[in-house]
């Protein structure tokens, strides 16, 4: 079936500009986790998502950073005022629950921003 | 959530097993330990995970000391798609962090012919 799918595949942005990254989780996974990976930090957790709620937003970075879901499905993830410390590879995963062992990645979103 | 310490990098031959190393002397009683590969420019892989008894799939085996200080993950016949940085990470389940996976730096696996 189909796997996590995220777009855009890479985004271009300059200094300032608000971004929208997108997330399709696994069809039926009600858990739903965004994360970030640069080359200074590594693999960061940003904010994870069971259902439309989301218990924990403790790796947000700033107030710049938003995220929604709607529906139990989609999640979007925005950046605000864009600055080049935000540029990284964000990755969004998704479990069928939210106690489940096993997360399931996408292949992310590369933002550059200049 | 207790922390973990993996060499940075380690080769392997084709075809052999690969041994790889992980270190959580601070690992709590509740606490399983996950390992995840990520292979270059893709997402992260789950592979496999325990509490504190051996553990084996189709992927790899999973080996925890007694003590449940360290643990060793075991591809038994390494392949070229086996090259990836592999995340061992230890989790409390059904807890606030749960969701949370929390990556170290991982070991750079390199498979050679």
């Amino acid at each position: 079936g189909a796997g996590v799918s995220q777009s855009p595949s890479n985004k271009v942005t300059e200094k300032g500009k608000d971004v929208e990254l997108r997330c399709d989780p696994i069809s039926g996974h009600t858990a739903l986790y965004w994360y970030r990976q640069s080359l200074g930090q590594g693999l960061e957790f940003l904010i994870y998502f069971q259902g439309n709620s989301a218990p924990d937003k403790s790796g947000l970075p700033s107030d710049r950073f938003s995220a929604e879901r709607t529906g139990g499905s989609v999640s979007t993830l925005t950046i605000q005022r864009t600055q080049q410390e935000d540029s990284a590879v964000y990755l969004c995963a998704s479990s069928l629950t939210g106690t489940d062992n096993e997360q399931f990645f996408g292949p992310g979103t590369r933002l550059t921003v200049l | 959530d207790a922390k973990t310490t993996q060499p940075p990098s380690m080769d392997c031959a084709e075809g052999r097993a690969a041994n790889l190393p992980c270190n959580h002397s601070t690992i709590s009683g509740n606490e399983y330990v996950y390992w995840y590969r990520q292979i270059h420019s893709q997402g992260p892989q789950y592979i496999i995970h325990g509490l504190k008894n051996n553990e084996t799939n189709e992927m790899a085996s999973l080996i925890i000391t007694e003590d449940r200080k360290s643990s060793t993950l075991i591809l038994p016949h390494a392949t070229l798609r086996d090259t990836a940085v592999y995340y061992c990470i230890v989790r409390v389940p059904w807890s606030d962090s749960w969701g949370k996976l929390q990556f170290g730096a991982g070991t750079q696996v390199v498979v050679t012919p």
